[in-house]
């Protein structure tokens, strides 16, 4: 089955505690992307790939890194996560050619006290 | 810049009612224009998506949108509610390197 897939679903953390999203896509697509999702905000863009080793910051990335070493893979890292950083993250992945349909995972839900 | 505004953050309709959700967008080239939804605790799903064929675009689950370029429109419809498209509801208009931008979302109630 294709999807994405993100982990933890869940995650309640401390301010600075380091903290690693894991995201996987099984479709063989270029493109991965992060967004967080806030209420009233919609979805913001924070990181996103356009191949492994190609990446490059979205409208928000203060505040996170990523790595794409491999073609399923794009981790995001929250070095020293802040209370703003309290949010829902999605991962998402489509093919670089085409109309760019995106395709999500499940979604991350993070809480940093 | 591209943007998207969404009209409404939240929209009631009845079951059997119309429904219908309204995203502006701004574009300096002809847009990629894609409706979404959410449901509860899932990520999102594509619903439909217009790029530059036909200006009525069907969607799954009944849905459809109209591109009017003059009026910088692409409005989901969907002609009876059910109360299963309970849900939240974003538009997305593509720019360069297959990055989306995001509406504010409308989030559907369907009351019975």
């Amino acid at each position: 089955e294709a999807q994405v897939t993100q982990n933890p679903r869940y995650l309640i953390t401390v301010t600075g505690k380091k903290l690693t999203v894991t995201c996987s896509q099984n479709m063989n697509h270029e493109y991965m992307s992060w967004y967080r999702q806030d209420p009233g905000l919609g979805l913001r863009q924070i990181y996103y790939s356009m191949n492994v080793e190609v990446t490059d910051k979205g409208d928000v990335p203060e505040g996170y890194k990523v790595s794409r070493k491999e073609k399923r893979n794009f981790p995001l890292i929250l070095e020293s996560p802040s209370p703003n950083q309290t949010s829902l993250y999605f991962c998402a992945s489509s093919f670089s050619r085409g109309t760019g349909e995106l395709f999500f995972g499940e979604g991350s839900r993070l809480t940093v006290l | 810049a591209q943007s998207v505004t969404q009209l409404g953050s939240h929209v009631s309709v009845s079951e059997g009612a119309l429904v219908l959700l309204r995203c502006n967008y701004s574009s300096s080239v002809p847009p990629y224009l894609f409706w979404y939804v959410q449901y509860p605790n899932q990520g999102l799903q594509l619903l439909l998506k217009y790029t530059s064929a036909a200006t009525l675009v069907k969607g799954i689950n009944g849905f459809e949108a109209e591109f009017k370029k003059s009026e910088t429109s692409f409005h989901l419809t969907k002609p009876s509610a059910h109360m299963s498209d309970a849900a939240e509801y974003f538009c997305a208009v593509r720019r360069a390197g297959n990055m989306l931008t995001f509406g504010g979302g409308t989030r559907l109630m369907v009351k019975p």
